[in-house]
């Protein structure tokens, strides 16, 4: 049973650092990437960016980039993504997702971690 | 960037109802594109994959269609617990774009 498990709800102040784990069990840590997405309050699906655990490359949306750093932990099967810089429009459900990696061509993301929202405010 | 743009923004249908909902990418994805629904505080869920393919599990009142830059996800027949609101995503390369979704009642 493949499950991706995400940290706890988060309150943060304008101008601070966010960091998320995403930990990974059922399945090898290696031959997925891992994405996030985020969903501001009554909004649509918002893509981050990609962590590849088992070489730590990433790939960040360009609206993110210079905010966002994703890392991972092989030997916990975790993912972390930190946002920097917060402000209220940060305040959204980040979720981890799960894409296969396999043969050279691109597959959906098939199992998402449960959410983690993050509220931003003074 | 491509851009998936997704119609209608939201209906209203009856049970039983056929529904059809259209997304389209501004450039050609080939068939790499997904459907998924997202119902009311849940966590999206990956209907449709490959344009067409369903993903176990999934009711096959669900059916996709398409490819290049024009694409189909139609409920043969609807159902109460099909009320949810539904996103297109490409997934060939960086930006992984969504579709700004469709939400869909139950007249």
């Amino acid at each position: 049973q493949v499950q991706l498990v995400q940290s706890g709800a988060e309150v943060k102040k304008p101008g601070a650092s966010v960091k998320v784990s995403c930990k990974t069990s059922g399945s090898t840590f290696i031959g997925y990437y891992v994405h996030w997405v985020r969903q501001a309050p009554g909004q649509g699906l918002e893509w981050v960016g990609w962590i590849n655990p088992a070489n730590g490359g990433t790939n960040y949306a360009q609206n993110f980039q210079g905010r966002v750093t994703m890392t991972r932990d092989s030997s916990h099967s975790t993912v972390y993504m930190e946002l920097s810089r917060l402000t209220s429009d940060d305040t959204a459900v980040y979720y981890c997702a799960r894409e296969t990696v396999s043969g050279g061509t691109w597959y959906p993301f098939d199992y998402w971690g449960q959410g983690t929202l993050v509220s931003v405010s003074s | 960037d491509i851009q998936m743009t997704q119609s209608p923004s939201s209906l209203s249908a009856s049970v039983g109802d056929r529904v059809t909902i259209t997304c389209r990418a501004s450039q050609g994805i080939s068939n790499y594109l997904a459907w998924y629904q997202q119902k009311p505080g849940k966590v999206p869920k990956l209907l449709i994959y490959a344009a067409s393919t369903l993903q176990s599990g999934v009711p096959s009142r669900f059916s996709g269609s398409g490819s290049g830059t024009d694409f189909t996800l139609t409920i043969s027949s609807l159902q109460p617990e099909d009320v949810a609101t539904y996103y297109c995503q490409k997934y060939n390369s960086a930006p992984w774009t969504f579709g700004q979704g469709t939400q869909v009642e139950i007249k």
